[in-house]
C-alpha cells in the first residue's frame, strides 16, 4: 500500500518561499506510470491542483500559479517537493501531495495534508 | 478555461438515494475520465469512483458513477444513504493541458 507524507514548515512569512516535501513509502516513486502531484485547500474552500511531476522530471503547473511554483523530484530519497515563492495570506491552506494516475489523471493516493499558514 | 460545476449542497434522508451532478463548461465530459472523491471534516479526500464508474476496493456498491453526454455532466449516485455518507464530495477531471480540474464540491447532509 502506497503511503504519502507531507513535511515542512507550518508557518511562512509573507513574500518568502513555501517549501514542502512529500515522502513516498510502500513503493518506488520511479515505478509505474504515475505522476506525483500537489493539491491545496484553503480552509472551508475547495480543492485546487497546483501541479505534477513525472520521475523523468517533466512538469505541468496550474497556469494561475505557474510563475511562482517549482516541483522537483529526488528518486534516491523517494521524495518530491514543492516550492511556492512570494507567498501571501491567500496561499494559506492545507497542502496535500498525491499520486496521480498517468492514465486517468485521478488521484488514487493522498497524503494526510499539512497546514501552511502565511503570516508575519 | 475548463470548469466543473457542482451544486453547493444536497440533503436527503437515511435509506434514500441521492444524486450529485458535475457539469462540464465546455467540450465533452465524456472525452476525459471523471473521478469522485469523498472528504470528511479534517481528513484528506478519498476516491469513491474513478474512471467514470469504477469503484475502488472497499467502496460499497451503494456508490455509483455515470456520464450523460447529452447534458455534458457526470453524476455520483449514493443509494441506501447512511449517516456516515455525510461529507463533501468533489468531482475531478482534466483539460487538454492536461491540467487537473476539480469541481467546487458538494456538501451532502444526511438528515
Amino acid at each position: 500500500q502506497v503511503q504519502l507524507q507531507e513535511s515542512g514548515p507550518g508557518l511562512v512569512k509573507p513574500s518568502q518561499t513555501l517549501s514542502l516535501t512529500c515522502t513516498v513509502s510502500g513503493g518506488s516513486i520511479s515505478s509505474g506510470s504515475y505522476y506525483w502531484s500537489w493539491i491545496r485547500q484553503p480552509a472551508g474552500k475547495g480543492l485546487e491542483w497546483i501541479g505534477r511531476i513525472y520521475t523523468s522530471g517533466s512538469t505541468n503547473y496550474n497556469p494561475s500559479l505557474k510563475s511562482r511554483v517549482t516541483i522537483s523530484v529526488d528518486t534516491s530519497k523517494n521524495q518530491f517537493s514543492l516550492k511556492l515563492s512570494s507567498v501571501t495570506a491567500a496561499d494559506t491552506a492545507v497542502y496535500y501531495c498525491a499520486r496521480e494516475s498517468g492514465y486517468s489523471y485521478g488521484c488514487t493516493y493522498w497524503g494526510q495534508g499539512t497546514l501552511v499558514t502565511v503570516s508575519s | 478555461n475548463f470548469m466543473l460545476t457542482q451544486p453547493h449542497s444536497v440533503s436527503e434522508s437515511p435509506g434514500k438515494t441521492v444524486t450529485i451532478s458535475c457539469t462540464g463548461s465546455s467540450g465533452s465530459i465524456a472525452s476525459n475520465y471523471v473521478q469522485w472523491y469523498q472528504q470528511r471534516p479534517g481528513s484528506a479526500p478519498t476516491t469513491v469512483i474513478y474512471e467514470d464508474n469504477q469503484r475502488p476496493s472497499g467502496v460499497p456498491d451503494r456508490f455509483s458513477g455515470s456520464i450523460d453526454s447529452s447534458s455534458n455532466s457526470a453524476s455520483l449516485t449514493i443509494s441506501g444513504l447512511k449517516t456516515e455518507d455525510e461529507a463533501d464530495y468533489y468531482c475531478q477531471s482534466y483539460d487538454s493541458s492536461p491540467q487537473v480540474v476539480f469541481g467546487g464540491g458538494t456538501k451532502l447532509t444526511v438528515l
